[in-house]
């Protein structure tokens, strides 16, 4: 079993929609959790990062965190085709700059 | 703002061959890491360095080294290169003390054995 699970998808919506993207971990060491958005053959864009549990709201991106859970979401309202992409989660430790472990990815599309 | 930066953008080898992969971090962070992206895959980290020491491994073959440069700047070192290293190469470096844990990624090196 991965650290991370993701539901790969893919996620069709259309433009305008409220997305929901969700991964849950099983290593309780993890504080630091991010959602990085990956276009075709680009590098991974940093979107969001939460320590520990909690909300934290960018426009309209909002990522949520529960520990209790370890479970963690991302939020796209107002969808809109250019959001089209892979959104990676990924989560590290405490200790120093710990390597990423990312979640396999979910493939959206949004369309006009 | 400035960002990382990698080269070559894409290579071409054949299989035994080497190859070597460059990264310029984004300017003030410490800390390199490299990260490989098989297709359809998530990136799987191989190793980082932090102010030119090592700092953590992660799944790099025996065939693969790296280093960090007084000036940042790391290399990632490929030798007898195998068809299933094709793959994504991306760089990624943050600043250590920094409150959060942000890699910010490069456009990475898209490395094809053939």
């Amino acid at each position: 079993q991965k650290e991370v699970e993701q539901d790969p998808g893919p996620l069709s919506v259309p433009e305008g929609a409220i997305v929901s993207l969700n991964c849950t971990y099983s290593n309780s060491a993890f504080q630091y959790f991010m959602w990085y958005r990956q276009y075709s053959r680009k590098g991974p864009e940093l979107l969001m990062y939460t320590y520990s549990s909690g909300n934290k709201e960018d426009g309209r991106f909002t990522a949520q965190v529960d520990k209790s859970s370890k479970y963690i979401s991302l939020f796209i309202r107002d969808s809109q085709p250019s959001d089209s992409a892979t959104y990676l989660c990924a989560m590290s430790g405490n200790s120093g700059n710990t390597p990423l472990v990312f979640g396999k990815g979910t493939r959206l599309s949004v369309i006009a | 703002a400035a960002g990382v930066i990698q080269s070559p953008r894409h290579l071409i080898k054949e299989k035994r061959e080497t190859a070597t992969l460059k990264c310029y971090p984004i300017p003030r962070h410490d800390t390199v890491y490299w990260y490989q992206q098989g297709p359809g895959q998530d990136p799987q980290f191989l190793i980082s360095f932090y102010e030119k020491m090592q700092s953590d491994k992660g799944s790099i073959p025996d065939r693969f080294s790296a280093q960090q440069f007084s000036d940042y700047h790391s290399e990632l070192n490929m030798s007898s290169l195998e068809l299933g290293d094709s793959a994504l190469y991306f760089c990624a470096s943050s600043l250590r003390g920094q409150v959060g844990r942000e890699q910010y990624f490069g456009p990475g090196t898209r490395l094809t054995v053939t």
